[in-house]
């Protein structure tokens, strides 16, 4: 079946730096991906949603400037946390839509900011 | 805009015994309405689905039935078992082509032996 994998699955990083998240579709083209948060014990939030080729769509009160994605090509998604800081640590999930009403989510990445 | 509303948990319960979990929607048109599952340390699973009025997703067990008139799609189990024990997330697509998943704000689930 689909496959979304997604890396790192864990990172800690200091305060002020940047930090990649990397999705990528493994056996089917994701044209769209969708990155949530989520924070402990809590439901999962949209954050924005990507479209290969063009800029991606952010939600209501999520900034763009912080949260910079890329949807180069149909199997790479990215999200940079940009001058991460403690608030933005938290469980990011990307999801692909992958046919027949289905979405794929990839694994999760836990972010630290210390 | 597209909502969905479930019981707050942590909904505990003893092995074998009912459960419903109850999820309300509020969207236009007819959306399609999801159960993932988040067993502890695990990403999210797709438990069941339902994609037009009246259907029932079904799965493992567990049974939802789409009901547009009460915008309900509460998630049953006749008899849980202690590896049941989840985090259960109703979702919702909405009948426009953007394809977002809207989530509900989850429930614990806790059986006991």
């Amino acid at each position: 079946g689909a496959v979304v994998s997604q890396h790192p699955s864990w990172v800690i990083c200091k305060s002020g730096t940047s930090v990649k998240i990397e999705c990528r579709s493994l056996d089917f083209q994701a044209t769209t991906m969708f990155w949530y948060r989520q924070f402990p014990k809590q439901s999962l939030m949209l954050m924005a949603t990507s479209n290969e080729g063009s800029k991606a769509t952010y939600e209501q009160g999520v900034e763009k400037d912080k949260f910079l994605i890329n949807h180069a090509s149909l199997t790479l998604s990215t999200l940079t946390v940009t001058s991460a800081h403690p608030e933005d640590s938290s469980f990011y999930i990307c999801s692909a839509p992958s046919g027949g009403h289905g979405y794929t989510f990839g694994s999760g990445t836990r972010l630290t900011v210390v | 805009g597209n909502s969905v509303t479930q019981m707050e948990g942590p909904v505990t319960l003893s092995e074998e015994a009912f459960l419903t979990i109850n999820c309300t929607y509020t969207a236009t048109g007819y959306p399609s309405l999801f159960w993932y599952v988040q067993y502890p340390g695990e990403g999210l699973q797709l438990l069941l689905k339902a994609t037009k009025a009246d259907d029932k997703g079904s799965n493992k067990g567990f049974e939802a039935t789409y009901r547009k008139e009460t915008t309900s799609f509460h998630l049953e189990k006749g008899s849980v078992q202690v590896s049941d024990s989840a985090v259960y997330f109703c979702a919702l697509r909405g009948a426009d082509s953007s394809y977002k998943l809207i989530f509900g704000s989850g429930t614990r689930l806790l059986v006991r032996p």
